[in-house]
This record gives C-alpha cells, structure tokens and sequence, in this order.
C-alpha cells in the first residue's frame, strides 16, 4: 500500500531558530516527491519538486532533501519566520499509473514559531 | 503556474440538503482534480474531473453523492448532495498542467463546508 508518514506530528520552535521536517514514503514507483506549505484555512502551496535524481533543492530558507534509495526526505528551515507557521505536507507522486497526477499526501508536520 | 479560486470560501448547510462548489483556474490545466480535507487528515482525491465526460472517481465515492462537472478547460463545479454531519471537511479543487515531467498541481484555497 503506498503510504507517507511525517515527523513530527507538531513541533513548536522559536523564532530564528531552524528545524527539520521528517517524511517517509513507501510509494512504488516512484515518480517525484514534493512538500507544501498549508496556511491555516488556504489551500497547500509548492515549496519544492524533487525527482528521484535530484538529492536537495532549495527555495530561499527552505531546503528539502531526498535519499531514494532509503525513501526519505527531509525539509529543512533555516532562520524561522512567524509567517513559517503552518502545516508542512510531503506528497509523493507515482504509484499505479506512475508519471501521472497520482499523489500520496503524507498528513503534515505542523509547525508553530514563537517570538 | 496557475491561480486558483473557489466559490464560497466556506458555508453552513442543513442536513439533507446539496451544496455546489465552483473552481475556476486563470489558465488552461489539462487536469482538474477535487480533493477532501478532514479535520487532522491528509487529502484524499474523490475524483479527476473530465472535460465533456463523466468524472473519474476514487474508490469510496460516487457520481450520485458527489456530481462533477467540467464543461471547458478552465472551470469544474463539484455538488455534495443529500448532506449529512459527516460530508463536514474541507473541499479543495486543484489543477495539473502536465507540462514537465513534474506533473505540477495548484490548489485553490479550499471550501470549508459545515454540515448542521
């Protein structure tokens, strides 16, 4: 069954501060992995789209990471924001009809920044 | 890339009633999608909806709960018929421009829907 999971659930950093964001995947065939940012009560937007090629890609102070061999990523933030609070989604792509719309939605980190 | 709107941003319905929700993108997608969003959960695809044919739906969800349409490239109305507490979720429409292997997907902001 294809499947991401994400670590942690929730985390409460301090502003200025940097963290890493968790995702495992179990989807094969792999087609690329993405994460999105969730703002309260709007819709996910894309902060980076890595194929199985690609080890890091970056977005300003974002940074995601990929080891396909292992089937992980991570998302790195550097220097927190207040504007960084929100729910992290890793969405993997592929599955049946691989190199298609299918997407798997990992359930989120969501992520507080405090003064 | 491709801006998304959807109409109403948020709305609190009766039991047994319907609700129809709109997606217009700015641009032409190839694929638009409709997505739930439960309280804590990921997203889960109910359908692809198909220009000028019937939607594409995801195992647990059915043409006669959750009616698509899609009559040009840019716009797609999803109706939630016969409300119940359960259908409360959020409703996201998103759109897929397949125009690199990426197969990028834009979401609109979503429909908060409350069933009463």
């Amino acid at each position: 069954k294809n499947q991401v999971e994400q670590s942690p659930q929730s985390l409460i950093i301090l502003e200025g501060k940097n963290c890493t964001l968790q995702c495992n995947y179990t989807v094969s065939p792999f087609s690329n992995l993405r994460w999105y940012k969730q703002d309260t009560g709007r819709g996910p937007v894309s902060l980076t789209i890595m194929t199985f090629s690609e080890n890091t890609k970056s977005n300003g102070r974002y940074t995601a990471t990929l080891d396909a061999d292992t089937k992980q990523s991570s998302l790195h933030i550097t220097a927190s924001q207040l504007s960084d609070s929100a729910s992290y989604i890793c969405v993997v792509s592929g599955g049946s009809g691989a190199g298609s719309y299918q997407l798997t939605f990992g359930k989120g980190t969501k992520l507080s920044v405090i003064p | 890339s491709a801006v998304i709107s959807q109409k109403p941003s948020r709305d609190i319905c009766q039991r047994g009633t319907s609700l129809t929700i709109q997606c217009q993108v700015d641009s032409q997608v190839t694929m638009m999608f409709w997505y739930r969003q439960q309280p804590g959960q990921s997203l889960t695809l109910i359908a692809t909806a198909n220009q000028g044919s019937e939607a594409t739906y995801e195992s647990g969800f059915v043409i006669d709960k959750f009616p698509i349409s899609r009559p040009n490239l840019t716009f797609s109305t999803l109706t939630v018929s016969n409300m119940s507490p359960e259908d409360s979720s959020i409703y996201l429409c998103s759109g897929g421009t397949g125009s690199s292997s990426y197969n990028e997907q834009f979401f609109g902001p979503g429909t908060r829907l409350t069933v009463l």
